[in-house]
């Protein structure tokens, strides 16, 4: 099983800026599909954002559209989400994931979650 | 986009009852579909891919059915152990979504 680490979450005034990153300990990270997917607190699951293997091709969920962006450096083994413009309702346990393939259908390995919470 | 309805979002049952959990697409989503289990305060971990699929690992009292616009979970017979909630996933879109979940709780 693969290893997921997330970083980066804490408590962010809103309109500000964050960015949490992610390392996965798969021998061939290059070869996955790699999400963000958040939770509010006693709430259900969002996805967030989803990077493709190469980096290619990245989607977004429309809540997050325009503000966060995801991105990925193969040599580190790492993907990031840059969040921008941080609202209230972006508070939330944010999990990294890895895909069982190189794009972005079955989110396989969850790391255990970051906590963002987005208040003044 | 394609909405997932989950039904029902809580149930409460007893040691070794069999407890079926469904999941109903808004547009023909093919068998595109996983089944997540997750526990209070831990990640995901995912049971069922490609709707009727059984990761591997995890017991074969879970199973899943179905395609189109139309899937069931099913736990075999309910043990302590399962207690925890549980949500559909679909990946016909570009972009994952998830059910609203469904709370299964020990009568």
């Amino acid at each position: 099983q693969v290893q997921v680490v997330e970083s980066g979450g804490g408590v962010v005034q809103p309109g500000r800026s964050l960015r949490l990153s992610c390392v996965a300990s798969a021998a061939a990270f290059s070869n996955y599909g790699m999400h963000w997917i958040r939770q509010a607190p006693g709430k259900g699951l969002e996805g967030v954002a989803v990077i493709w293997y190469d980096g290619t091709n990245r989607y977004y969920g429309d809540s997050v559209k325009g503000r966060f962006t995801i991105s990925r450096d193969n040599s580190k083994k790492t993907v990031y989400l840059q969040m921008n413009s941080l609202r209230a309702e972006d508070s939330a346990v944010y999990y990294c994931a890895r895909d069982r393939g190189g794009r972005h259908s079955h989110p396989i390995d969850w790391g255990q979650g970051t906590l963002v919470i987005v208040s003044s | 986009d394609i909405q997932m309805t989950q039904s029902p979002s809580s149930l409460s049952a007893s040691v070794g009852d069999r407890v079926t959990i469904t999941c109903q697409a808004s547009q023909d989503i093919n068998d595109y579909l996983n089944w997540y289990q997750q526990k209070p305060g831990k990640a995901p971990k995912l049971l069922i891919y490609d709707a009727s699929h059984l990761e591997s690992g995890v017991p074969s009292r879970f199973s899943g059915s179905g395609s189109g616009t139309d899937f069931t979970f099913t736990i075999s017979s309910l043990q302590p152990e399962d207690i925890a909630t549980y949500y559909c996933q679909h990946y016909y879109d570009l972009m994952i979504t998830f059910g609203q979940g469904t709370r299964l709780e020990i009568k």
